[in-house]
């Protein structure tokens, strides 16, 4: 099945800086989805997204499928951002194969 | 839409102990899954569901582990008899047709067995 690889595995913000987290898959997907779990455990789907780029407020997602990768875009970052962002693609027509996750921590 | 409604959202039992969770998908989605999360492992497909019918079950740890969805608007995971190897969270998912489609979790039931 599909490998997935996010990096970083870690990172810390200061309150209103940007950053860019990024997953790579081991073959062609056909759709991509980011989720963030945040500090009280839920998962939140953010982005469904297969090609090109999505915005939803202060995030935004691209999916380049040709070249194996999707990066999730935050600006002005705010404490509420913290949590661990996953990044998932199919790993049949059923199964989803997450990553390991990138644990976003950001300071006020 | 109400969203993905999992039950308990804690539970705390004593091993040996049969233990059901429950969940209730967003109406109209086809498809529910359950997962497992732990921090050895990460997020585990333990069995997905379509129309109600269980289509692949084996992401399930063992035959204590069960699942059933009697209709489309609930489904359960039993564990009986419960060890403590088993303490993680359950989270339940919906889509909508196939997994080329959004999936929206539930809050999760953080389990502990002791």
């Amino acid at each position: 099945g599909i490998q997935v690889e996010q990096s970083p595995p870690d990172l810390i913000l200061q309150e209103g800086a940007n950053s860019t987290l990024r997953c790579n898959f081991s073959d062609s997907v056909n759709n991509l989805q980011w989720f963030h779990q945040n500090p009280w455990g839920q998962l939140i789907n953010l982005f469904y997204i297969p090609s090109g780029t999505k915005q939803n407020g202060r995030l935004s997602a691209t999916t380049v499928a040709t070249e194996r990768y999707s990066l999730l875009y935050i600006s002005s970052s705010q404490t509420t951002d913290s949590g661990v962002y996953f990044c998932a693609g199919p790993a049949n027509d059923y199964k989803l194969s997450f990553g390991a996750g990138t644990t976003v921590t950001v300071r006020a | 839409d109400a969203g993905v409604i999992q039950s308990p959202r804690h539970e705390v039992t004593e091993m040996g102990q049969e233990v059901t969770l429950r969940c209730k998908p967003i109406s109209g989605h086809d498809y529910l899954f359950w997962y497992r999360q732990t921090m050895m492992r990460g997020l585990e497909l333990l069995i997905y569901f379509n129309n109600n019918v269980p289509i692949d079950d084996s992401g399930m740890p063992e035959d204590r582990f069960s699942a059933k969805m009697p209709n489309a608007s609930f489904s359960t995971l039993k564990i009986q008899p419960s060890e403590p190897r088993d303490s993680a969270v359950y989270f339940c998912a919906s889509s909508d047709r196939t997994v080329n489609q959004p999936q929206h979790f539930g809050d999760g039931t953080r389990l502990s067995i002791l």
